[in-house]
């Protein structure tokens, strides 16, 4: 079974410019989540869409914005990029909201240089 | 607001010894908790989670953790550790009126000395 997939691997952008980063969830996961991990603040919630819809944001200005598509996958995008965000953004997967639990599974990560 | 604490931010530990990485949590409800492995370049691995019924849980790679309520923490532990152990750990929770996002520890960076 295919894990969760993320492009590209790496981005380098400049300031002020927009970055659109892509994630394929695990086959039958219907809920896609993003996280940031930059240096020196951790892993931070960003987004989580199931079924097509937003379903909770961390505390992420809206040029941080994202859409899932009718076969689950998701974009992230960033827009007007400031240095600060050049992180690691992780997404993660599971089974929709139906199921009691459902186990968050992570890609490898799209690195995003704002030079 | 829930929250995660990991004591130390970096943990040094011999070849064979014992392996212990703490978490603390703070939530007004029972939690769901997690611990994930990160190695260098790489996304997260879920090592072990704790949602309802044993408190001991015991996840891969020889890892467990024990969820004790009274002291709100959930602490990672393997008896003997290996070199290829060394990576960087993160606790996590969950609670289920926080829909479905995790909120993770700062990290502990393992290093395995030979």
């Amino acid at each position: 079974e295919a894990g969760v997939t993320q492009s590209p691997t790496h981005l380098i952008k400049t300031r002020g410019q927009q970055a659109t980063l892509r994630c394929s969830p695990i086959s039958g996961h219907t809920s896609v989540y993003w996280y940031q991990q930059a240096l020196g603040l951790g892993l931070q919630f960003l987004l989580w869409y199931d079924e097509g819809e937003e379903r909770n944001r961390g505390n992420f200005p809206p040029r941080f914005s994202g859409r899932q598509f009718p076969n689950y996958s998701s974009e992230l995008n960033v827009n007007a990029l400031e240095l600060e965000d050049s992180a690691l953004y992780l997404c993660a997967s599971s089974k929709g909201t139906s199921y009691s639990y459902n186990e968050q599974f992570f890609g490898p990560g799209t690195r995003l240089t704002v030079l | 607001a829930q929250s995660v604490t990991q004591l130390g931010s970096h943990v040094s530990v011999s070849e064979g010894a014992l392996v212990l990485l703490r978490c603390n949590y703070s939530s007004s409800v029972p939690p769901y908790l997690f611990w994930y492995v990160q190695y260098p370049n790489q996304g997260l691995q879920l090592l072990l989670k704790y949602t309802t019924g044993a408190t001991l849980v015991k996840g891969i790679n020889g890892f467990e953790a024990e969820f004790k309520k009274s002291e709100t923490s959930f602490h990672l532990t393997k008896p003997s550790a290996h070199m290829s152990d060394a990576a960087e750990y993160f606790c996590a929770v969950r609670k289920e009126t926080s829909g479905s996002r995790l909120t993770f520890g700062e990290g502990t960076q393992l290093t395995v000395n030979p």
